[in-house]
């Protein structure tokens, strides 16, 4: 059963315009989350995180938004760049266990020029 | 920042043979390190926790025999995928917390194929 879930494996966005990638998770323990980009045949690099006492965290172009109650976070990116295209993945840990992060399944940004 | 170092990238090899991936924090040490294993289009899938000069910790559904795991130095984990099968053809990827705010960081994973 995944833990953490991203619906949307694609999305397209004009340059210029605001990204919003969403995510849904479902163990109320998570009290950590982070988005990590990933281009193809590489590692993923960290982006952003933000913890449970917030809900708000922003950093520079982009800025991470959690609704415990949803169990739902989202990643803004404005604006969007061409360089952003890439696959977007939302991970959670708990505070018992902090050490484990649980991913979604990726979402597929594509920033047309 | 933090650097994690993964090698190989990418590995071909003969259905019944073992193969060795190397996961290394270069300028933090690194007393846990994760593995992950990732299918197209699907979400990284933790195999298990590695412990500094400990055993590994798998999770459910992986086996240990087939995915050994050591953790010989702070800095240092290996991977070794153990009379590999086509099945076992897969993007690998270590982690290992560090740095600033102990993140998450990640090695630039490994493409192995079994012929």
């Amino acid at each position: 059963d995944q833990q953490v879930k991203q619906n949307s494996p694609s999305l397209s966005v004009q340059e210029g315009r605001i990204s919003i990638l969403n995510c849904d998770y479902t163990n109320s323990m998570f009290d950590y989350f982070l988005w990590y980009k990933k281009y193809p045949a590489e590692g993923p690099t960290f982006l952003i995180s933000i913890s449970s006492i917030k809900d708000k965290n922003e950093d520079g172009r982009f800025t991470v938004f959690l609704n415990k109650s949803a169990k739902h976070l989202s990643l803004h990116i404005v604006p969007s760049q061409p360089g952003d295209s890439a696959v977007y993945f939302c991970a959670a840990g708990d505070r018992y266990n902090f050490n484990k992060f649980y991913f979604g399944s990726g979402t597929k940004l594509n920033v047309k020029p | 920042g933090a650097v994690v170092s993964q090698h190989p990238s990418w590995v071909i090899c003969k259905s019944g043979t073992s193969v060795k991936i190397e996961c290394r924090s270069l300028d933090f040490q690194a007393t846990t390190m994760f593995w992950y294993r990732q299918f197209p289009k699907q979400s990284l899938m933790l195999m298990a926790t590695s412990n500094e000069g400990s055993k590994a910790t798998y999770e459910q559904g992986v086996e240990k025999d087939k995915f050994l795991i050591n953790h010989a130095s702070l800095t240092l984990s290996t991977l070794t995928v153990t009379s590999a099968h086509p099945e076992d053809s897969s993007f690998y990827i270590c982690s290992a917390r560090g740095g600033e705010n102990e993140k998450l960081f990640f090695g630039s994973g490994t493409q192995l194929s079994v012929l």
